[in-house]
């Protein structure tokens, strides 16, 4: 089962920032907050991971609390091309079970024009 | 650089049949994932291989299979298909980055059992 609590849907005015909350309550030491979006139909796309400190890079930032339960998702400035299911994984960093990525289902953001 | 290919995109078999699908992995990744992804729901773990090895496996029958190639490419290949196997098959290449790895994945292939 998925380690990971997302709202089912958002809605975003185009332009503006999008922020997708994800709730990981019981996420340990080791394990890595990662982000994956897709877009109908077509393969997952990576966009950012991290471990405890605040990412960032060319698509996203990813805000991850002090206490690692939960991680904020932002889109800057939202495009009509970001309407995508966006998926939450909480996954093991080597030494542990990290082979596999554990889909939930996502929270699907609709960005209006 | 080119991402991760899978072949064919779409495929369309009967009961019964079998069928094969391939992936070839992004340039100097070592490591192949395969995942089945049913109408409605988020792609789910079959196998991944790590130089040529199984390193993990999840909760398939026995029809489902998979090797990789000495050149890092792969093959999923489902015996006996049953209508509940139509599905998009994805594959993943990852390489590794610092202490965990990274996956990329192909577009996928569309398989639908009549």
């Amino acid at each position: 089962d998925a380690k990971t609590t997302q709202p089912p849907s958002m809605d975003c005015a185009e332009g503006r920032a999008a922020n997708l909350p994800c709730n990981h309550s019981t996420i340990s030491g080791n394990e890595y907050v990662y982000w994956y979006r897709q877009i109908h139909s077509q393969g997952p796309q990576y966009i950012i991971h991290g471990l405890k400190n605040n990412e960032t890079n060319e698509m996203a930032s990813l805000i991850i609390t002090e206490d690692r339960k939960s991680s904020t998702l932002i889109l800057p400035h939202a495009t009509l091309r970001d309407t995508a299911v966006y998926y939450c994984i909480v996954r093991d960093g080597f030494g542990g079970s990290n082979y596999k990525l554990t889909f939930g289902k996502g929270t699907l953001l609709t960005v209006n024009p | 650089d080119a991402g991760v290919t899978q072949s064919p995109t779409h495929l369309i078999k009967t009961r019964g049949q079998h069928v094969t699908l391939r992936c070839s992995p992004i340039s100097g990744h070592k490591s192949v994932s395969w995942y089945q992804q049913v109408l409605g729901q988020g792609p789910q773990f079959i196998f991944q291989y790590y130089e040529k090895e199984e390193r993990g496996r999840g909760n398939f029958p026995d029809r489902f299979s998979a090797r990789q190639f000495p050149n890092y490419s792969s093959e999923l290949n489902v015996n006996a298909l049953l209508l509940g196997d139509s599905a998009l098959y994805l594959c993943a290449s990852s390489s590794r980055t610092g202490y965990t790895d990274t996956q990329y994945f192909g577009p996928g292939t569309r398989l639908t059992v009549l």
